[in-house]
């Protein structure tokens, strides 16, 4: 099955600084590549995806970008601020494959 | 759009008794949800996918006569966990993907917070 990768764990910015976490996938056919952002207690929220037919894809100060060659796609934060630190996780799936395969994980802490 | 609430929002229960959690989606219909488990500082692990009107499909290790999924209806899952122990402690979390739209992205719940004494 998919295998997907988070680095680093933890990643500590200051504010107005900017923030990039990259995943790495197993699974060439991987087509469908979301990004998660999780506060202490609370559940998942989606905040950008990018499927395998764009390179890039942006949405303010948040951006991804996919390397299907390499088999890795990266959340850009710019501008960071106190409010986005959090827990940020990857997923990939293969379209028609309900199932997402979710990295680890990545502590961002935003320094003010 | 795509607001998935779930209920209750933390639940404290007595080791043997079961506990009912629900997830509805609330501005979208759903054939498939998701329900998740994740420990404190891991990633979510997928327990099981419900689908509409037909029954569940549980991950490898998941027991299903504990954890006992319904959906009966395009807005509603619910998930009990039976004979609960200690063990079962943990944030549950379930998702749900849009008919509508019929793409891959998952709308997550607010999770719940199960903790057996």
């Amino acid at each position: 099955g998919e295998n997907v990768e988070q680095h680093p764990s933890t990643l500590s910015v200051q504010e107005g600084d900017s923030a990039v976490i990259k995943c790495t996938y197993s699974d060439s056919a991987s087509n469908y590549f979301p990004w998660y952002k999780q506060e202490l207690g609370k559940g998942p929220q989606l905040i950008i995806d990018i499927r395998s037919n764009v390179g890039e894809k942006k949405d303010q100060r948040i951006a991804v970008t996919l390397n299907k060659t390499a088999k890795h796609f990266s959340l850009h934060i710019t501008e960071t601020q106190p409010e986005d630190s959090a827990v940020y996780f990857c997923a990939a799936s293969i379209r028609g494959n309900n199932r997402l395969a979710f990295g680890k994980g990545n502590q961002v802490v935003v320094i003010p | 759009g795509a607001v998935v609430s779930q209920h209750p929002s933390w639940v404290i229960c007595k080791s043997g008794t079961s506990v009912k959690i629900e997830c509805r989606s609330l501005d979208f219909q759903a054939t498939t949800m998701f329900w998740y488990r994740q420990f404190p500082k891991q990633s979510l692990m997928l327990m099981a996918t419900s689908n509409e009107g037909s029954k569940a499909t549980y991950e490898q290790g998941v027991e299903k006569d504990k954890f006992l999924i319904n959906h009966a209806s395009l807005t509603l899952s619910t998930l009990t966990v039976t004979s609960a122990h200690p063990e079962d402690s943990s944030f549950y979390i379930c998702s749900a993907k849009n008919l509508q739209t019929s793409t891959d992205t998952q709308y997550f719940g607010p999770g719940t917070r199960l903790t057996v004494l």
